[in-house]
């Protein structure tokens, strides 16, 4: 069955750090990936998708992701991070029968000011 | 994207009771998919629901759940006789046609079984 790991559970950064969020996914054919993000008190929204092309994707408020096929991984980035970024990051890549997203479980982001 | 609306955002219930969580998608979408969140777990599928079709119910309980998306009015998640296994966030996302893959989501309901 399909699946997807986010390595970090609880990841706590100072104002302006630099932030790498890792995700790997199990399914080796044609993928759909996904991040999508949780602020506190908030529903989930995406925040960036990859279906093809250029593997570096740029997403909202300055989130970018890339997409390595050989590491089946599709890492989320941003070079600086801001306290209102702190929210809950999940990872999802689409169902081979695209009926479903699957979803890893989740990373934590805290950013103190 | 405030437009899938879930309610109710808590409910509490007993052991044996039933729960019905209800989901009204975005306007124009006609998609709609359940998700479980347990503690410390993330997103689970649960089904996936076009008017009045399940199209995929892989994620289901083979027992006490159920789920419907009649041609008029929200989609519902049923859960009879509920246990305490059953409390967690049930959440509802919709789509379009197109179905790119980008799901709109509520904020929720969160049961709670005592």
């Amino acid at each position: 069955a399909q699946s997807v790991s986010q390595h970090n559970h609880h990841v706590i950064l100072s104002e302006a750090a630099s932030l790498e969020l890792g995700c790997n996914y199990s399914y080796g054919g044609t993928v759909n990936l996904f991040w999508y993000v949780q602020y506190p008190g908030q529903h989930l929204q995406l925040l960036l998708k990859y279906f093809s092309g250029d593997p570096l994707v740029k997403g909202i408020k300055g989130f970018e992701a890339e997409f390595i096929k050989s590491k089946f991984s599709f890492n989320l980035r941003k070079p600086s991070v801001q306290w209102s970024d702190t929210a809950e990051y999940f990872c999802a890549v689409k169902n081979q029968a695209g009926t479903a997203l699957i979803f890893g479980k989740g990373t934590t982001l805290s950013v103190s000011s | 994207n405030a437009g899938v609306m879930q309610n109710p955002r808590h409910l509490v219930r007993r052991r044996g009771q039933e729960a019905r969580l209800r989901c009204s998608p975005m306007k124009g979408h006609s998609h709609v998919y359940w998700y479980r969140q347990l503690p410390e777990e993330g997103l689970k599928f649960m089904v996936y629901l076009q008017k009045e079709n399940i199209i995929d119910e892989s994620g289901m309980p083979k027992e006490r759940f159920s789920a419907e998306f009649p041609k008029e009015g929200p989609s519902i998640l049923r859960i009879q006789q509920v246990v305490r296994g059953d409390s967690a966030a049930y959440f509802c996302a919709s789509t379009s046609e197109l179905n790119t893959g980008e799901l709109f989501f509520g904020e929720g309901s969160r049961l709670t079984v005592l």
